[in-house]
Parts: C-alpha cells; sequence; structure tokens
C-alpha cells in the first residue's frame, strides 16, 4: 500500500467552477501536510501547508486536513484557467534528524473558459 | 539567489552508459532530495540528505548512488543506464526538518536508449 494516495486525473472543470483535490494517507506519522503546484515542465512550487487538523484559508484556496480519517483536501474557489496545473500532495514525518517529504501522485486539473 | 541548480537539462544515454546529475544550492539548506517523476506517477523518492556526509535511502534507490561531501552540492550517480530509468529527475533542497517549503529545481529529462 502507498504511504499517499492521489486520484491521478485528469479532472476537467468550467472557469469559475469550485474544485475539489483530495488524498488520502496510511502512516499516523505524518506532521505536516501541504500541496504543491507544478506548471507543465517546471519544478513543483509550494502553494499552502498546514500542521493540524481543520482548515487554513489563503485567498481562493482552503487546505482542509482530517487527521482522525487520515484525509486531506484542497478546495480552489472561482477557479481560473490560470490554476491549470498538477497539484500534488505533500506530507513531512520527521524522526530524529531525518525528515522525509512523501508526494502524492498528482491531479491533473483543467480549467476551460 | 539562484535557488536549486540542475545540470543538465537534457540528457540521452544509451544501455549500459553511466552518468551524473548534477544538484547544487545556494541557500546553506540542510535537507536535500533527489526524485524521479514519471507520467502520471507523481514523485517518488530515489535519496535524500539531512547534512554533508549523511546520506539515505528513499523509495527507489536501486540503479543511483548519492554523496553530500558539502551542503551545497548532492549529485546523483547513475551507473549502468537501463531503459527503467527514463524519467524526470527533480532536485529539492529544505533549510531545516520542520521547514515545510521544498525549493525544486528545474528537472533533468533523461532518456535511455
Amino acid at each position: 500500500q502507498k504511504e499517499v494516495e492521489q486520484d491521478p486525473g485528469p479532472l476537467s472543470v468550467p472557469e469559475g467552477a469550485i474544485v475539489s483535490l483530495n488524498c488520502t494517507y496510511s502512516n499516523s506519522a505524518f506532521q505536516y501536510f501541504m500541496w504543491y503546484r507544478q506548471y507543465s515542465r517546471k519544478g513543483p512550487e509550494l502553494l499552502m501547508y498546514t500542521y493540524s487538523s481543520g482548515n487554513k484559508e489563503d485567498g481562493r484556496f482552503t487546505a482542509q486536513v482530517d487527521k482522525s480519517s487520515k484525509y486531506i483536501s484542497l478546495f480552489i474557489r472561482d477557479s481560473q484557467p490560470s490554476d491549470s496545473a498538477t497539484y500534488l500532495c505533500a506530507m513531512i514525518v520527521t524522526t530524529g534528524t531525518a525528515s522525509k517529504l512523501t508526494f502524492g501522485t498528482g491531479t491533473r486539473l483543467q480549467v476551460t473558459l | 539567489n539562484a535557488g536549486v541548480t540542475q545540470t543538465p537539462k537534457f540528457r540521452i544515454l544509451k544501455i549500459g552508459q553511466s552518468m551524473t546529475l548534477q544538484c547544487t544550492q545556494d541557500m546553506n539548506h540542510n535537507y536535500m532530495y533527489w526524485y524521479r517523476q514519471d507520467p502520471g506517477m507523481g514523485l517518488k523518492l530515489i535519496y535524500y540528505s539531512v547534512g554533508a556526509g549523511i546520506t539515505d535511502k528513499g523509495e527507489v534507490p536501486n540503479g543511483y548512488n548519492v554523496s553530500r561531501s558539502t551542503t551545497e552540492d548532492f549529485p546523483l550517480r547513475l551507473e549502468l543506464a537501463a531503459p527503467s530509468q527514463t524519467s524526470v529527475y527533480f532536485c529539492a533542497s529544505r533549510e531545516g526538518r520542520l521547514n515545510t517549503e521544498a525549493f525544486f529545481g528545474q528537472g533533468t529529462r533523461l532518456t535511455v536508449v
């Protein structure tokens, strides 16, 4: 079983739609939860992070974590064509000095006009 | 700041050849990572390092080797290249154990024929 599961999509939505992206994880030791955005032929860039259960909002983006269900989500409101990218969830587990950063498979999002 | 720099950007190797993918960062980050990204498969961790002289295996280390003689550099060595190693390779760095943001290089596209 993979430590982090994410539906690869692709997901196609019209401009202005609300987008919901999700990941599940199996390792209860994960401490930090992040969403990265990756445009085509570029490296991923951090979009949002959180370390506790609950919601965190940043503009049109809301990150949600439910540690009891081992489930994280990213919501995008009023989606724009510029949001078209691959969204990867990522998680960190630290043990001693080690700090491993694990990614989901990524969900490819296409926002159409 | 240049951030994380990877060279080369593209490379074609013949089966059985070897090469080194270079990665250097100028942010004085302790943590460095090598990932490979296959189409629709997300980022798989190959090796990571928590500081100079310390490296550890990730999810898919077979066929690769790394070294970390300085804080800045984290080269990835491919010995006896195989077609299964055709992928996009990303190097990333993080400042510390509890810092969530990883900075990625632009990637190296490697084709083994």
